[in-house]
């Protein structure tokens, strides 16, 4: 099956600087990779995601990009907000209609003002 | 779009009772709804996936007696923790996919379960 590792598990960054959140997969038939914000005690919300065709997407101040040779992938917040604090998740699946998503361990991302 | 709601969202139970928690898509049909689990600052660990009209089919190490799933309807799946014991309080979350392959997840407020 699929196996997800995301680093670093901590990850404290000023107000303003950016913060990198990285992952790998195993499986080479995962074509799908959301990347999801969860508050405490609250359900992921999905923040972003990127498919196998695509190296790299953007939006506003998030980023994600993708090697799939490699099999990593990556989440890039830039000009980081207190409101950025939370634990962000990746997630790899193959998309296929039913088919599992299986998460990194998660990140928990502080941003101090 | 792409509402998942899920309840209750906090139950506490003795021991040795069962629990149900439900799992409804209020927007779209979902085919195949995920259930997962997650202890206090960890991952979401994927329990099983529910498919409508069939099995339910379960990860690894995780006890279909124990977890019953039932998935009756296109919008509707439910997972019944039996015999409820401590080791079970967490939080368990479903989650669906309103389009199928490559399109994100959409999950329930989750459920908090304590179990005394």
């Amino acid at each position: 099956g699929e196996n997800v590792e995301q680093h670093p598990s901590t990850l404290s960054v000023q107000e303003g600087d950016s913060a990198v959140i990285k992952c790998t997969y195993s499986d080479s038939a995962s074509n799908y990779f959301p990347w999801y914000k969860q508050e405490l005690g609250k359900r992921p919300q999905l923040i972003i995601d990127i498919r196998s065709n695509v190296g790299e997407k953007k939006d506003q101040r998030i980023a994600v990009t993708l090697n799939k040779t490699a099999k990593h992938f990556s989440l890039h917040i830039t000009e980081t907000q207190p409101e950025d604090s939370a634990v962000y998740f990746c997630a790899a699946s193959r998309g296929n209609t039913g088919n599992q998503f299986y998460f990194g361990t998660g990140t928990s991302l502080t941003v101090i003002p | 779009g792409a509402v998942v709601s899920q309840h209750p969202s906090r139950v506490i139970c003795k021991s040795g009772t069962s629990v149900k928690i439900e799992c409804r898509s209020l927007d779209f049909q979902a085919t195949t709804m995920f259930w997962y689990r997650q202890f206090p600052k960890q991952s979401l660990m994927l329990m099983a996936t529910s498919n409508e009209g069939s099995k339910a089919t379960y990860e690894q190490g995780v006890e279909k007696d124990k977890f019953l799933i039932n998935h009756a309807s296109l919008t509707l799946s439910t997972l019944t923790v039996t015999s409820a014991h401590p080791e079970d309080s967490s939080f368990y979350i479903c989650s669906a996919s309103s389009q199928g392959g490559n399109s994100p997840l959409h999950f329930g407020n989750g459920t908090r379960l304590t179990v005394t």
